[in-house]
């Protein structure tokens, strides 16, 4: 099976603009996750997309959001970036579906977003 | 106080020898505990869970839990400079009626040949 495959790789945007990040889960995975992973935080958890509805969420404010589609497909879309959004987006998916408490997480490559 | 704590490093140790990695976590609702590797310039990748009190064993890899004591660890046998990559401890649980995900900031392990 093909990977988590995540468009584009590499974003680089100005202060201010928004940007849409894609995910395409592992074919068969119902469940996509994202997170944010800087250097000084670590790898954080944004939220959690389940059969298109948002199932769980992190501490970001809501300028972070994201939507997923039937096909599981699912973007994340970050309005009025700060410099401070610059970071690795890593998505990933899981096959059981129960959720990220018990959940194996596939990550993909990630997109490396620059806020200039 | 973190979350989720774990040393930093780097923790060097010779190629054959036992690696031993430790991570601390303050909620002691917490469910489930993931051990993640990471090698520089790509994603991570499961090296195992575990959910209840005791070791779980899985090849050269040995996942402890003692939730009493609010730590996990993860140890590696016959260690390998294949195995040097930074080290991610997840740890899952419930908050305000959602699920969450809380990762440490990573240990760097180097096997040295």
């Amino acid at each position: 099976k093909a990977g988590v495959t995540q468009t584009p790789r590499y974003l680089i945007k100005t202060r201010g603009q928004q940007v849409t990040l894609s995910c395409s889960p592992i074919s068969g995975h119902r469940s996509v996750s994202w997170y944010q992973q800087t250097p000084g935080q670590g790898l954080q958890f944004l939220f959690e997309y389940f059969s298109e509805t948002q199932r769980n969420k992190g501490n970001f404010p809501g300028r972070f959001s994201g939507r997923q589609f039937s096909n599981s497909r699912s973007e994340m879309n970050v309005s009025t970036l700060e410099l401070g959004d610059s970071a690795l987006y890593l998505c990933a998916s899981s096959p059981q579906g129960e959720g990220i408490v018990t959940d194996t997480q596939y990550f993909g490559p990630g997109t490396r977003l620059t806020v200039l | 106080q973190k979350e989720v704590e774990q040393n930093s490093g780097p923790l060097s140790v010779p190629e054959g020898a036992i690696a031993s990695l430790n991570c601390t976590y303050s909620d002691r609702g917490s469910q489930s505990f993931f051990w993640y590797r990471q090698y520089s310039g790509k994603s991570p990748e499961l090296i195992m869970f575990i959910y209840s009190n005791g070791d779980k064993e899985d090849g050269r890899f040995t996942a402890q839990l003692n939730k009493a004591s609010q730590y996990v660890s993860l140890l590696i046998r016959d260690s390998q400079p294949s195995d040097s990559a930074t080290y991610l401890c997840a740890v899952t649980g419930y908050s305000g009626g959602y699920q969450k995900v809380t990762f440490g900031t990573g240990t760097k392990l180097q096997v040295i040949p």
